[in-house]
């Protein structure tokens, strides 16, 4: 069945710093892929999407290419901020939703 | 505001004792699902509802059951909970059901329930 296979955490970094969260996927047919957001204390929120091979999704600086050469959709950003810690799900839809097993991200001053 | 709200937010229980944990969307989706995560598990879906009165299985659905009365709620049961039910639930709505892209899915705030 579809899965999605993500980078173990936790990932620590310092404020401004480069972040890459790796997220890989295996499905059948042509998913769409999401990443989703859960600050503490609440539930999940769509960070960014994006529903063909090479699109490109983005919010808030985070950004992630839908590449099916290689079942990816790892998220970036380029400059982390305190705000951004948080847990990080990467899902795909297909027939249904699966998600990740998530990636804690903890940006330190 | 669109929102999915669950209640209650946190319940602490004993084995065996019947609950209810209330979902409810103001959306008019079709779609409702509930997941449980757990950590290194990410979120595992337990049920999901494709529209009033239609329900079906997800990946873990032992030791839960659902209803789907009527179109805005999707009350989770569970009829003898099991320490193993420790867990933290979220109640997701979608529009059109996750069978058409580009459909984004609603959270509710969670439930963190402790069955001792």
């Amino acid at each position: 069945g579809d899965s999605v296979t993500q980078m173990e955490g936790p990932v620590t970094l310092s404020e401004e710093a480069f972040l890459t969260i790796n997220c890989t996927y295996t499905a059948t047919g042509y998913p769409s892929l999401f990443w989703y957001v859960q600050y503490p204390g609440e539930g999940l929120q769509l960070l960014l999407k994006a529903t063909k091979a090479d699109d490109k999704g983005s919010n808030k600086g985070f950004e992630a290419t839908y590449r099916k050469e290689t079942t990816s959709f790892h998220l970036e950003k380029g400059s982390v901020q305190v705000s951004d810690s948080a847990v990080y799900f990467c899902a795909l839809l297909n027939n249904d939703m699966r998600f990740g097993a998530g990636t804690r991200l903890t940006v330190k001053p | 505001e669109a929102q999915v709200t669950q209640n209650p937010r946190y319940l602490i229980t004993v084995t065996g004792k019947k609950l209810t944990v209330t979902c409810s969307q103001n959306m008019n989706h079709e779609y409702m699902s509930w997941y449980r995560q757990d950590p290194g598990l990410g979120l595992r879906q337990i049920y999901y509802s494709m529209n009033v009165e239609v329900t079906d299985k997800g990946d873990v659905p032992e030791g839960y059951k659902v209803s789907r009365k009527e179109k805005r709620n999707f009350p989770l049961i569970l009829e003898s909970p099991s320490p193993n039910q420790t867990s933290l639930y979220f109640c997701a709505s979608s529009s059109r059901g996750f069978a058409f892209m580009n459909t984004e899915a609603f959270f509710g705030q969670g439930t963190r329930l402790t069955v001792v």
